[in-house]
């Protein structure tokens, strides 16, 4: 079973700070999510990865297959980014769920 | 973007009462849907993979008799949660696939309290 591991779990930053999330995982997976989870309890897909780098807006989402690694950077934090970001994989092998990391806790203040 | 309409958003019952949580994909066909539940400061943790038109498959640890999973048409899937009991208590949230395996859209969750 992949362990899933995320780090900082709780990360409070100033507005317009630079923002890393890791996420390392134990056993080789086949993509890698990054989602955002509103208090209430909505999930938004930000990005799915399996190799490489994505960026959307001021979200930048990159994977190191070979170290299994991956890292979610916000740029020009806003308070409005403010949420619990969440890693999640999937196995090889044709598995289709996925096993989540417990999420960062990111508050960005004003 | 595809839209995962969940409902309800929460949800307070009896101790032995049965509860039904709708999950609908509306502007896409929902070939696989996944049910999940989180727990207070806990991981998601997915408890079921349906498919249209077959049997759910669940994850170790999860009792299939139940947490009913009906998967009947490419745009709706429910979890029946039966006699709930209070440890049963939890955030309950489902995602949705279409045919493009890239896009997972998720509901809102439906907090589910069992007094």
């Amino acid at each position: 079973k992949n362990e899933v591991e995320q780090s900082p779990q709780n990360l409070t930053a100033q507005e317009g700070e630079f923002i890393t999330i890791n996420c390392s995982y134990s056993v080789g997976i086949s993509a890698l999510h990054w989602l955002q989870q509103h208090p209430g309890g909505g999930i938004v897909s930000l990005f799915m990865l399996s190799s490489g780098k994505k960026k959307h807006g001021r979200l930048i989402a990159t994977i190191n297959i070979q170290e299994k690694h991956s890292s979610l950077h916000i740029t020009a934090s806003h308070p409005r980014d403010s949420a619990v970001y969440i890693c999640a994989v999937r196995a090889g092998g044709g598995a289709d769920g996925l096993t989540f990391g417990k999420g960062t806790h990111l508050i960005i203040q004003p | 973007g595809a839209v995962v309409s969940q409902h309800p958003s929460w949800v307070i019952c009896k101790s032995g009462t049965s509860v039904k949580i709708e999950c609908r994909s509306l502007d896409f066909q929902a070939t696989t849907m996944f049910w999940y539940r989180q727990f207070p400061k806990q991981s998601l943790m997915l408890m079921a993979t349906s498919n249209e038109g077959s049997k759910a498959t669940y994850e170790q640890g999860v009792e299939k008799d139940k947490f009913l999973i009906n998967h009947a048409s490419l745009t709706l899937s429910t979890l029946t949660v039966t006699s709930a009991h209070p440890e049963d208590s939890s955030f309950y949230i489902c995602s949705a696939r279409g045919r493009v395996r890239e896009k997972l859209f998720f509901g809102s969750g439906t907090q589910l309290s069992v007094l």
